[in-house]
């Protein structure tokens, strides 16, 4: 039953580390996401994608990149971890509702990333 | 840019009413709302496409007023599984860029 799946559930790196994050669903969705979240700040976003190779910035994408090769597949990089990127971040995806907005958005476990 | 919650928490006893807002500063195309239990991902309720559509859940309704820009979610007779951190995500017209606010924390007791 699961749906959306997160490599890792928790990683340590060390600070300049580059960092790779994979999420990958099985719901043929189009629209994938990753948010980071800390304490008081929520669900903030990074960086979104609505279709295969598309990607586009969210509201916090400094210091991330992201690859989306593969319909099902959709990678967060930090080339150059740094401590304040210590946090949780969350892969979600969601399909298109009528061509235009997303429909229910399932999320990931999560991965509990600290840069060290 | 994210939403706006309001109240940041809010402490209930069983059986009481709630409300929780959510407010953009952009012309908005949905809103969603979800329930995140601690430890856990954050599990959809509802979404609400059209200004003035109100939907339900259980006890849990929501409203959406897009002339204000702004979504409500009432939480109707709370119960113990009410408790978790909503959190409401908008999404503004030909953008599907969905951003969620800071989350408001309810806790219910018995």
């Amino acid at each position: 039953d699961v749906k959306v799946t997160q490599s890792s559930r928790y990683l340590v790196k060390r600070t300049g580390e580059k960092v790779f994050l994979e999420c990958v669903q099985d719901m043929d969705h189009e629209n994938m996401f990753w948010y980071r979240q800390d304490p008081g700040l929520g669900l903030r976003l990074i960086y979104f994608s609505y279709d295969v190779k598309m990607k586009e910035k969210g509201d916090i994408p400094e210091g991330y990149s992201v690859s989306r090769e593969k319909k099902e597949r959709f990678s967060l990089i930090l080339e150059s971890a740094s401590t304040n990127q210590t946090s949780m971040y969350l892969c979600a995806s969601s399909n298109k509702n009528f061509g235009v907005v997303n429909t229910e958005a399932f999320f990931g476990q999560g991965t509990r990333l600290t840069v060290v | 840019q994210q939403p706006v919650q309001s109240p940041q928490a809010v402490i209930l006893r069983e059986g009481e009413d709630a409300v929780i807002n959510c407010s953009s500063s952009k012309a908005l195309y949905s809103v969603h709302w979800y329930r995140q239990k601690h430890g856990e991902a954050p599990v959809f309720l509802m979404i609400l496409l059209k200004g003035g559509e109100q939907k339900g859940h259980d006890k849990i309704s929501a409203s959406f007023n897009e002339k204000k820009q702004q979504s409500s979610l009432y939480l109707t007779a709370s119960q113990l599984s009410y408790s978790g951190t909503y959190f409401c995500g908008t999404e503004s017209r030909n953008d599907y860029k969905l951003s969620f606010g800071a989350g408001t924390t309810v806790t219910v007791r018995a």
